[in-house]
């Protein structure tokens, strides 16, 4: 079964220092969503690729967190510095979106811990 | 007024009951609709999708979608302890380009 994978699973960092995140979504799928999930809340949109552009990254906190998906497939969500309200559940997911399907697929997440 | 709203419970049922979940949401050109379950420390798992009113069955999951009243729901029949988990609504805004999450209801299912 497709899956869309994620690493690593989890990541302890201290304040001030830089992280990434990679996804590689189900084959296929054109659209890639990253999220931050806060406990007790549901997932939010971080930034939405289609293909190799961004079409969404209105709620991105773009003076420290950047994200690229340079040949159109997989891809790679930046903090840099991270701050100790970063912690969170990082989620990617992808949809096949551009055939009509608005159904998005998760992957596993990343546990990121600043401290 | 939030975009997607969901009561954040706990829902608590005995096994073998009928867990019933809501969500109202604000966007009324909202085309799609979705409910995902997510277990403690896990990612959200999609388990019903609906797009038109009425009700979508499959197996035990039953979603009822009333565009009217701007209201979805889930049904669980035959609950086990093992549907304890968070339901999160999740609702596409008009066009369907941008899908927004509830904050999910904590479901827990009494053996």
């Amino acid at each position: 079964e497709a899956e869309v994978a994620q690493s690593p699973r989890y990541k302890i960092t201290e304040k001030s220092q830089a992280v990434a995140f990679w996804c590689d979504p189900i084959s296929g799928h054109a659209t890639l969503y990253w999220y931050r999930q806060i406990l007790g809340q549901g997932p939010e949109l971080l930034v939405q690729f289609q293909d190799e552009s961004v079409v969404d990254d209105s709620q991105l906190p773009k003076d420290r967190f950047s994200a690229e998906r340079l040949k159109g497939v997989d891809s790679t969500l930046k903090i840099q510095p991270a701050e100790l309200g970063d912690s969170a559940m990082y989620l990617c997911a992808s949809s096949n979106r551009d055939r009509g399907s608005y159904e998005q697929y998760f992957g596993p997440g990343t546990r990121l811990t600043v401290t | 007024q939030k975009e997607v709203e969901q009561n954040s419970g706990p829902l608590s049922v005995p096994e073998g009951a009928i867990a019933s979940l809501n969500c109202t949401y604000s966007d009324r050109g909202s085309q799609s609709f979705f409910w995902y379950r997510q277990y403690s420390g896990k990612s959200p798992e999609l388990i019903m999708s609906i797009y038109s009113n009425g009700d979508k069955e499959d197996g035990r999951f039953t979603a009822q979608l009333n565009k009217a009243s701007q209201y979805v729901s889930l049904l669980i029949r035959d609950s086990q302890p093992s549907d304890s988990a968070t339901y999160l609504c999740a609702v596409t805004n008009t066009g369907g380009f941008k899908t927004i999450f509830g904050a999910g209801t904590r479901l827990f299912v009494k053996a």
